[in-house]
């Protein structure tokens, strides 16, 4: 059964901060992983997705990367800005279906 | 750009009723899925659907639920009797039939049981 742990849980920094958010996942065997960003109360906005031959995606100011022999990923943020604040997710797929399975994300503050 | 869909934005329901959600998936996807949220807590996966059929499910989705594709378009979730641990956000999914690609999800509907 995949589990995703991503950390920190919760990270506050001050506008213009290049920052590195972490996920872990059990199981290597994916083909591809998600980010997400979730704003309070809101739905779930796709990111990026990586493919598992692939070692980094980039968009805009994201940058995401993908270990998948040690079970990692991580999502860069670069210059980060007030509008960054929210909650990101890290999804791996897996079982036949190849659905999802979400971690507890990090929530990121952005002080201007 | 396509998006899929999801109505209401809301319910509220009383305890013991049935409800139904509903979903339209993106034209010429393949593969339909359900999660749900409750509030403060992780995304969690519900049931998968393909080819008109259950693929998988997790143990959250008990006999009190089931899902249908009643026309070419809209999936549905249906929770027979509603618990107040019902109270979650509702994400429909759905993907392509290609392996490396990714679910888009809808707005999700906030299910509230009193």
């Amino acid at each position: 059964k995949q589990e995703v742990t991503q950390i920190p849980a919760a990270l506050s920094v001050p506008e213009g901060e290049n920052l590195v958010l972490n996920c872990s996942f059990t199981d290597s065997a994916i083909y591809n992983l998600q980010w997400f960003r979730q704003d309070p109360g809101k739905g779930l906005t796709s990111l990026l997705l990586i493919q598992s031959s692939q070692r980094e995606q980039t968009s805009g100011r994201l940058n995401a990367s993908l270990d998948k022999s040690s079970g990692r990923s991580t999502l860069y943020i670069a210059a980060s800005q007030p509008g960054d604040s929210a909650t990101y997710l890290c999804a791996p797929p897996s079982g036949s279906a190849r659905q999802l399975t979400f971690g507890s994300g990090t929530q990121l503050t952005v002080l201007p | 750009e396509p998006e899929v869909t999801q109505t209401p934005s809301h319910q509220v329901t009383q305890m013991g009723q049935e409800v139904i959600l509903r979903c339209v998936p993106i034209s010429n996807h393949l593969y339909f899925y359900w999660y749900r949220q409750i509030l403060g807590q992780k995304v969690e996966f519900l049931v998968s659907f393909y080819n008109n059929e259950i693929s998988e499910k997790s143990e959250i989705f008990d006999d009190q639920f089931s899902v249908e594709r009643p026309d070419g378009s809209n999936f549905t979730l249906k929770i027979r009797s509603t618990k107040l641990e019902d109270s979650a956000m509702y994400f429909c999914a759905s993907r392509s039939g290609r392996v490396y690609n990714e679910q888009f999800f809808g707005p999700g509907t906030r299910l509230t049981v009193l």
